[in-house]
């Protein structure tokens, strides 16, 4: 079966505050993390991605964070604002060669203004 | 900013019948995929495409499925004989480096219906 998962389908945070969201894989044969975003009626928008090398990465408002001990995964969003309302999905591939993305079930997060 | 297309944006087919999804990939990419996503579940990786032929497959893309790069733009994916269970949104997607980079560019999708 599928090894990457999400803790809760469904997030409600206020504009400004921090989001995170979270996700639990299993395969311990990933070594690649990739954060998408995606809005209503569109593609998964790529966001940020973690190779398993690192524990964190930072970008633009938003931070990953890999936990390999637990196998965790978050994306942590700061600041958030009425245009990251969107469904937020992890992914991973496995080393080895595999061009395949496992994708999670999704975390739709809402910004309430 | 480079964008990958997708035609049609919604094809309503009977089951049974033949479908062909066109995708034009970024320009300069030289990997390309198609993912499914059946309505409210996750995306499903279909097939890898590179050097004009098949890297990767997943259990899903079965006799039925088909793809193909028919000249330097375009990238297709067929169904053959349509299924229900067919119905679902289909998105290519390109990549510059493939696995290497995992950056995948997505296009919005086709939306199939299968009646």
């Amino acid at each position: 079966g599928e090894s990457v998962g999400l803790h809760l389908p469904t997030l409600s945070v206020q504009e400004g505050d921090n989001s995170i969201i979270n996700c639990a894989y299993s395969n311990s044969a990933s070594d690649y993390f990739i954060w998408y975003k995606q809005e209503s009626g569109k593609g998964p928008q790529f966001i940020i991605d973690i190779r398993s090398n690192m524990d964190k990465r930072q970008g633009q408002r938003v931070t990953v964070l890999l936990n390999k001990t637990v196998k965790h995964l978050s994306l942590q969003i700061a600041a958030t604002q009425p245009g990251d309302s969107a469904v937020y999905f992890c992914a991973e591939n496995m080393k080895g060669g595999s061009e395949k993305l496992v994708f999670g079930k999704g975390t739709k997060l809402t910004v309430n203004p | 900013e480079p964008e990958v297309t997708q035609t049609p944006s919604h094809q309503v087919t009977q089951m049974g019948q033949e479908v062909i999804l066109r995708c034009v990939p970024i320009s300069n990419h030289l990997y390309f995929y198609w993912y499914r996503q059946i309505l409210g579940q996750k995306v499903e990786f279909l097939v890898s495409f590179y050097n004009n032929e098949i890297s990767e497959k997943s259990e899903i893309f079965d006799d039925q499925f088909s793809v193909e790069r028919p000249d330097g733009s375009n990238f297709t994916l067929k169904i053959r004989s349509t299924k229900l269970e067919d119905s679902a949104m289909y998105f290519c997607a390109s990549s510059g480096r493939g696995r290497v980079s995992g950056e995948l560019f997505f296009g919005e999708g086709s939306r199939l219906t299968v009646l």
